[in-house]
C-alpha cells in the first residue's frame, strides 16, 4: 500500500477561500517536506518540518509524528497557488518517500 | 543564483542509445539525489550519493547508472535507453543525509522514441 497517502488527489477552490491538504504516513517519519510543483514543472520548497507547526504568509503546515500525519492549510487562496502539492516523508538514511500529490486549481 | 542546475533541460533520445543527464550544485552539500517523475505521480529515487566517487542505489536503480566525480557534480547515465524511461528527471541536494531539507533542480524532460 501507499507509504505516503495524500488527500484529496484533486481540489478546486475559488479565490479567497480556505482549504487543507493532508498526508498520512504508514512509515516511521522523522521529517516532512512540502513542495509546490508549478505548471512549468519546477519544485518549490514550501516547508521543512520536524514535529510541530510552521507558518509562512497564507500557508501553515503541521506535522504530528505521533499520529503520523501532516497538513497544509491554505488561507485566502490566490490564482498563483494553483499547481500540484507534494509531501515527502523522511524516515532515516536516504529514504525519502513522496506522496502522489494534490492537484489544486484556484479559479476567479 | 540557482543552486541546483540540470542539463539538458529536455532531450529526445532513441531506443538503445546512451543518455547522460548532468546535475551541478553550488550549495556545498554532501548528498545528491536523482529522482524520476512519471506523469501524474510523485517522485521516486533512482540513485543517490553522499561523497564524491561513490554512488548508492535508490528504490528504482535498474537501467540507470550514476557518477559523482566531484562534490558539485552528479550524473545519471542510461546506457541503453528504453521507452519506459520517458519521464522527467529531477536532481536534488541536501546538506547531509535525507533528514536535511532537499533542494531540487528544474528537471530534465526525457523522451525516448
Amino acid at each position: 500500500g501507499d507509504q505516503v497517502k495524500q488527500s484529496p488527489s484533486a481540489l478546486s477552490l475559488q479565490e479567497g477561500t480556505n482549504s487543507a491538504l493532508r498526508c498520512n504516513f504508514s512509515i516511521a517519519t522523522t521529517t516532512v517536506q512540502w513542495f509546490l510543483q508549478n505548471p512549468r514543472g519546477s519544485l518549490m520548497n514550501l516547508f521543512y518540518l520536524v514535529p510541530g507547526t510552521k507558518e509562512n504568509g497564507r500557508l501553515k503546515s503541521t506535522f504530528n509524528s505521533k499520529e503520523s500525519y501532516s497538513t497544509l492549510h491554505i488561507r485566502d487562496a490566490q490564482l498563483e497557488d494553483s499547481g500540484t502539492y507534494f509531501c515527502a516523508a523522511e524516515g532515516g538514511g536516504y529514504k525519502v518517500v513522496f506522496g502522489s500529490g494534490t492537484r489544486l486549481l484556484v479559479s476567479p | 543564483e540557482a543552486a541546483v542546475t540540470q542539463s539538458p533541460r529536455s532531450k529526445v533520445a532513441v531506443t538503445g542509445g546512451k543518455v547522460t543527464l548532468s546535475c551541478h550544485q553550488t550549495n556545498n552539500h554532501d548528498y545528491m539525489y536523482w529522482y524520476r517523475q512519471d506523469t501524474g505521480h510523485g517522485l521516486r529515487l533512482i540513485h543517490y550519493s553522499y561523497v564524491a566517487d561513490s554512488t548508492e542505489k535508490g528504490d528504482i536503480p535498474d537501467g540507470y547508472k550514476a557518477s559523482r566525480p566531484s562534490q558539485e557534480n552528479f550524473s545519471l547515465i542510461l546506457e541503453l535507453a528504453s521507452l519506459s524511461q520517458t519521464a522527467v528527471y529531477f536532481c536534488a541536494s541536501s546538506l547531509r543525509d535525507s533528514s536535511y531539507e532537499q533542494y531540487f533542480g528544474p528537471g530534465t524532460r526525457l523522451t525516448v522514441l
